[in-house]
C-alpha cells in the first residue's frame, strides 16, 4: 500500500501571499489530520476532516483552513502569509479517525515564507 | 490541558549503550500514549503505543515503553543502541475520550538523540 503523499514537498512564498498545501491519505483511510511543526513550537494539531467534514480544530488563527473531498484527499491554505507561517506542515491519516487508530504521517511540505 | 514534557531535548549515547528518553504526561485520566520517530526529512513513524493492559509496551526497532500510573510517565527505553537510531523522538498523547475525533495527538518537544560510534 502506497504511503502518505504531500506535495508539494518545498515551498517558498512571500509575505501576504497565499498557499495550498495537498495530502493524500492512505488508500482507504477516511481522516486525515494536520500538524504544523516548527523549532519553536514543536508539533501542533491543525485540524482533522472526516468524510468531508472537519470534526477538530487546532488553535490557530483563522488564515488557516482546510477541506477534503470525497477521495479523501486534503488540502490545507493559508491565506495572507506571515514569517511565523514557516514551517513543516505534516498530514497523516487514519482508517476511522478514533483514538486508537495509529496515524500514519505523509513526508511533510517544508513551506518558507519570505 | 493536556500536555506532554520530554526534559532532555538532547541526548548522546555511544553505540551499543542502552537508552532511555524520558516522557511525562498531563492529563486528567490515563490519556492514550505514543512514541514516534522522526528521521531528517521524513514523517514521523509510530515505535509503540499504550492505550490498556500490560504495562510494558513492546514496539518495532527493539523499543519497548514502560507506563508508570504513578509517575504519569511513558518512558522509551532500548536495551541496545545503533547508528541507524539517530533521530528525534516524540511522544504524543491522545485523547480517550475523544472517541470518533480521535484525529488529534498533542506531542513533547522531542528528544534529538545522537549516537556515537
Amino acid at each position: 500500500k502506497a504511503g502518505v503523499t504531500q506535495t508539494p514537498r518545498y515551498l517558498i512564498k512571500t509575505r501576504g501571499q497565499q498557499v495550498t498545501l495537498s495530502c493524500s491519505p492512505i488508500s482507504g483511510h477516511r481522516s486525515v489530520s494536520w500538524y504544523q511543526q516548527t523549532p519553536g513550537q514543536g508539533l501542533q494539531f491543525l485540524f482533522e476532516y472526516f468524510s468531508e467534514t472537519q470534526r477538530n480544530k487546532g488553535n490557530f488563527p483563522g488564515r488557516f483552513s482546510g477541506r477534503q473531498f470525497s477521495n479523501s484527499r486534503s488540502e490545507m491554505n493559508v491565506s495572507t502569509l506571515e514569517l511565523g507561517d514557516s514551517a513543516l506542515y505534516l498530514c497523516a491519516s487514519t482508517g476511522r479517525g478514533y483514538s486508537t487508530d495509529t496515524q500514519y504521517f505523509g513526508p511533510g511540505t517544508r513551506l518558507t515564507v519570505l | 490541558a493536556q500536555s506532554v514534557t520530554q526534559p532532555d531535548i538532547h541526548i548522546t549515547v555511544s553505540e551499543g549503550a542502552s537508552l532511555e528518553l524520558r516522557c511525562n504526561y498531563s492529563y486528567g485520566a490515563t490519556p492514550y500514549l505514543f512514541w514516534y520517530v522522526q528521521s531528517p526529512g521524513q514523517g514521523l513513524q509510530l515505535l509503540l503505543k499504550y492505550f490498556s493492559g500490560d504495562t510494558l509496551v513492546q514496539g518495532i526497532k527493539g523499543f519497548e515503553a514502560e507506563f508508570k500510573r504513578s509517575q504519569s510517565s511513558f518512558n522509551l527505553r532500548k536495551p541496545s543502541v545503533h547508528w541507524s537510531d539517530a533521530a528525534e523522538y516524540f511522544c504524543a498523547v491522545g485523547d480517550p475520550l475523544g472517541g470518533n475525533q480521535g484525529g488529534k495527538l498533542i506531542f513533547g518537544q522531542g528528544t534529538e538523540l545522537s549516537v556515537k560510534p
